[in-house]
């Protein structure tokens, strides 16, 4: 199964900060990795998919990069809503999906 | 809307079997690959199993493989996932989820449930 880690694990971060959280595969998965929000006790909300595309309805304050091994989530200026836990999953290997271990974004 | 509304869940002992159900709403549904990716509290996502449109391509994580069975019925708008010989680290909330592009399993996942919680435990 291909292994998806993500760094850090955790930061804290102020409003209006630039923040940038990495992914990287262990084997080339080309463009298919999503990127996901999760907020206590809520269900994960896609925020972008093939590693650069936004998902219909988020802020474009949300952005992706990269292909091959090493994709990173960029949010451009934070807001108190944005602090939450970030998932990676790769797409390119079935079975199985896999996701990172998630990076969690507090308020400093 | 979308909507996709998980039921089933409870308290079962090591050994049980438990039939999660996931009514989906909104959308096509028999267009669509649909999955479930579990949760245990506390902890991070995992991807448990996936169906395509047409049942013709199932897939399963190995720490279910050979206990757990997905399967859906198109006509009742409906994902199923029995699970058997559960494991206290079976337990998770389970959440369905559906695939963002129609067709076979294509992977990133635009809508979830609400998830239901399963707990086993003696």
């Amino acid at each position: 199964a291909i292994r998806m880690t993500q760094s850090p694990s955790s930061f804290s971060a102020s409003t209006g900060d630039r923040v940038t959280i990495t992914c990287r595969a262990s084997q080339d998965i080309s463009s298919y990795l999503a990127w996901y929000q999760q907020k206590p006790g809520k269900a994960p909300k896609l925020l972008i998919y093939a590693a650069s595309t936004l998902q219909s309805g988020v802020p474009s304050r949300f952005s992706g990069s990269g292909s091959g091994t090493d994709f990173t989530l960029t949010i451009s200026c934070l807001q108190s809503e944005d602090f939450a836990t970030y998932y990676c999953q790769q797409y390119y290997s079935y079975p199985p999906y896999t996701f990172g271990q998630g990076t969690k974004l507090e308020i400093k | 809307e979308v909507q996709l509304v998980e039921s089933g869940g409870g308290l079962v002992q090591p050994g049980w079997s438990l039939r999660l159900s996931c009514a989906a709403s909104g959308f096509t549904v028999d267009n669509y690959g649909m999955h479930w990716v579990r949760q245990a509290p506390g902890k991070g996502l995992e991807w448990v199993s996936g169906i395509s449109w047409n049942s013709g391509n199932i897939g399963y994580a190995d720490s279910v493989k050979g206990r757990f069975s997905i399967s859906r019925d198109n006509a009742k708008n409906s994902l199923y996932l029995q699970m058997n010989s559960l494991r206290a680290e079976d337990t998770a909330f389970y959440y369905c989820a559906k695939d963002r592009r129609g067709g076979a399993v294509t992977g990133a996942f635009d809508y979830w449930g609400q998830g239901t919680l399963v707990t086993v435990s003696s």
